[in-house]
């Protein structure tokens, strides 16, 4: 057990709702990560908080994803107005001494 | 832009044999971190092991242990003594070293398949 945890660890959804997930880092976790993956591939970097701040965004993260990290403890991810291309996996991690630890992950299915 | 390569899609071993798993992976950085992590169905990816590419000597976990080698940029995860509970998606990992924002890169996944 890594300590992280995910809610939901399942969403189905319908195209066009929105969608929020958490992260639950340990406290000791001072930068947060969160990646998808996507079926047969490894997981693909998102964003990335340091403590509470957003520091960098990939490609990948259209205007319809939205990450928060209030007082750098626990994150959301918030998808808005979902499309089909959404379903994935939802992974989190917390970094400590330089290695990475994964959530469970939040299986979102857009139908 | 770094690269992670694993060319075995799937992989099967006999219980209590050995299997290794082949990574490579493409940088122009002299520092970095290398990571082997495996994600049984449907449950979390966990960390197998880790290696530092300023150390020579590779890193050992029990059952697991790596090749690297450095000139080459591949880096190897050798299973011994294969149990059941092995079997899942093994994902190999790199990040450079420095300290600011440094996401993992991973490769596609070999998938591991143990017979009993």
């Amino acid at each position: 057990d890594t300590g992280v945890s995910q809610d939901p660890r399942h969403k189905i959804t319908k195209r066009g709702q929105n969608v929020t997930f958490r992260c639950d880092p340990i406290s000791e976790h001072n930068r947060l990560y969160w990646y998808r993956q996507t079926l047969g591939q490894g997981p693909e970097f998102l964003t990335y908080f340091q403590n509470e701040a957003q520091l960098e965004k990939s490609r990948l993260l259209s205007d319809r994803f939205s990450a928060e990290r209030p007082k750098g403890s626990f994150s959301t991810l918030e998808i808005q107005r979902t499309e089909q291309g959404d379903s994935a996996m939802y992974l989190c991690a917390g970094t400590r001494q330089e290695t990475q630890y994964f959530g469970p992950g939040t299986r979102l299915l857009v139908l | 832009a770094q690269t992670v390569t694993q060319s075995q899609p799937e992989m099967s071993v006999q219980e209590a044999e050995t299997v290794t798993l082949s990574c490579t992976y493409d940088t122009s950085e002299s520092d970095y971190y290398l990571f082997w992590y495996k994600q049984p169905p449907s449950r979390q990816m966990i960390l197998v092991i880790r290696q530092e590419a300023y150390k020579q000597q590779n890193a050992t976990e029990n059952r697991f242990s790596v090749n690297f080698q450095k000139a080459a940029k591949s880096f190897s995860l050798k299973i011994s003594d294969s149990q059941l509970g092995d079997a899942a998606m093994y994902f190999c990992a790199y990040r450079p070293w420095n300290s600011g924002n440094t996401p993992l890169v991973f490769g596609k996944g070999t998938r591991l398949s143990v017979i009993a």
